[in-house]
């Protein structure tokens, strides 16, 4: 079963627009970690983000900010006033501490955002 | 401080051919991984290594594929005898893992493997 859901496969924007990218996460965890990675057209992931479970203040570095929400499950990323360079597809992942799988990442499909001048 | 080294960058062979990829972490990380992206998807974990032992291999189709970190550096994946479905980026990351465990995961260029 998908655990990390990015239901927006692609978002396009114009340069200054707001845009913001959903992630919805699926786990029984009560101790975990959730991550955003940025893909460049280059192809390395690039990280951005990590935040624990017992976290739950928005966080915001720039351009950038998160809204992290466990009653709903969710950890929204917001690129504030998007630039061209903001071009990239961008991951949310989840790591579940307490199960057999700690460690490991669940990527979610990644969302495509394009931000033309 | 050098990041996640991959290399070869790019490789094209044909079907039924052995191929081999290398990775050397980021200095001081114990914890290694590979993973396999398709396009268009996520990464997917293969393998995964604390230090010179493969802790999670539960992904890895071990009929054809097989990886080695020896000394707990550097980490080689190979592929014999590749098949057309095993064309995709195949990226390696490194991380910290001490007590806390989760911490972030960076990653290299990664391969990207044509098979023909």
């Amino acid at each position: 079963a998908q655990k990390v859901t990015q239901a927006q496969t692609e978002i396009s924007v114009v340069e200054k627009e707001d845009v913001t990218l959903d992630c919805v996460y699926e786990t029984r965890d009560t101790t975990y970690y959730l991550f955003w990675y940025k893909q460049p057209p280059s192809g390395e992931l690039v990280f951005l983000i990590r935040r624990n479970s017992f976290d739950e203040q928005n966080e915001i570095s720039g351009r950038y900010s998160w809204n992290f929400q466990k009653s709903t499950s969710s950890f929204n990323f917001t690129i504030t006033a998007s630039q061209v360079v903001d071009s990239a597809v961008y991951f949310c992942a989840l790591s579940e501490l307490e199960t057999d799988s700690w460690g490991k990442f669940q990527f979610g499909a990644g969302t495509q955002v394009v931000v033309t001048p | 401080e050098a990041g996640v080294v991959q290399s070869p960058r790019y490789k094209i062979i044909e079907k039924k051919q052995p191929v081999a990829f290398w990775c050397n972490p980021i200095s001081g990380h114990n914890t290694l991984y590979w993973y396999r992206q398709n396009l268009g998807q996520g990464p997917e974990l293969l393998i995964r290594y604390e230090n010179e032992e493969a802790v999670d291999d539960s992904q890895l189709p071990k009929d054809r594929f097989s990886a080695e970190r020896l000394k707990g550096v550097d980490s080689t994946l190979k592929i014999q005898p590749a098949e057309l479905g095993d064309s995709a980026v195949y990226l390696c990351a490194s991380s910290f893992s001490g007590t806390g465990r989760g911490y972030e995961q960076y990653f290299g260029p990664g391969t990207r493997l044509t098979v023909t």
